[in-house]
């Protein structure tokens, strides 16, 4: 079991451009959460899914930012017109069950030039 | 003001010696209570997970206490070994279970 896969490892992006961060969840794991890590700051949840749904996603920015889980493949962040502002490690965490056993990928790391 | 802080913000001991690192949340309502190692450049892992009724869990070298009366949580790193250099993260859930608030961390370097 190859655990949380996240791509890229890095990412770089000039303002105005889009970021797609992909997650795929370990195998069994059907809720997939977002979080983001700003420098100097703890992890910060964004969003809750499940396959084909979004169960919360009360951390998330209103605009630019959105996020799915389709039926085949990987779990997508994806932000729109970044800014200087969204750089930061994007963490991915997957379980079995709501909230238990918890996974965690080695994270997606933005920088906005 | 986040509801988890953790003390030290950062901590340097001596390989072979203990130390012990703090957390105090006001996460209400309280589901349980991890404790997770984020190592450079990686994701955090999971040390210790306790619930309401347990004051006390133990991984290894590592042992966790909670007191959920006062809300405040440490834990505890015995003869410390180079490879335990690490951020170590207290990490509170509310009853909902998914969300996790997470504290800053604390840094730990371990030196020979």
């Amino acid at each position: 079991n190859a655990g949380v896969m996240q791509n890229p490892r890095h990412l770089v992006r000039r303002r105005g451009q889009e970021a797609r961060l992909r997650c795929s969840p370990m195998k069994g794991h059907s809720h997939v959460y977002w979080y983001r890590q700003l420098p100097e700051e703890g992890l910060k949840f964004m969003v809750y899914l499940q396959k084909e749904n979004i169960i919360d996603e009360s951390g998330m920015p209103k605009e630019r930012f959105s996020a799915e889980f389709p039926k085949e493949g990987p779990s997508i962040l994806r932000i729109q017109q970044v800014v200087r502002g969204d750089s930061a490690a994007y963490f991915c965490a997957s379980s079995p069950q709501q909230g238990d056993g918890y996974t965690f990928g080695s994270g997606t790391r933005l920088t906005v030039v | 003001k986040n509801q988890v802080e953790q003390s030290p913000q950062s901590l340097i001991i001596l390989e072979g010696k203990n130390c012990t690192l703090q957390c105090n949340y006001t996460v209400s309502p309280f589901s349980n209570l991890r404790w997770y190692k984020q190592d450079t450049g990686r994701g955090p892992v999971s040390l210790t997970i306790m619930t309401f009724s347990e004051n006390t869990k133990s991984n290894g070298r590592y042992t966790a206490t909670l007191d959920a009366d006062t809300k405040q949580s440490s834990l505890h790193i015995t003869a410390s070994q180079l490879s335990d250099s690490a951020s170590y993260i207290c990490v509170v859930s509310k009853d909902s279970g998914y969300a996790l608030n997470f504290g800053k961390g604390t840094s730990l370097l371990v030196t020979p």
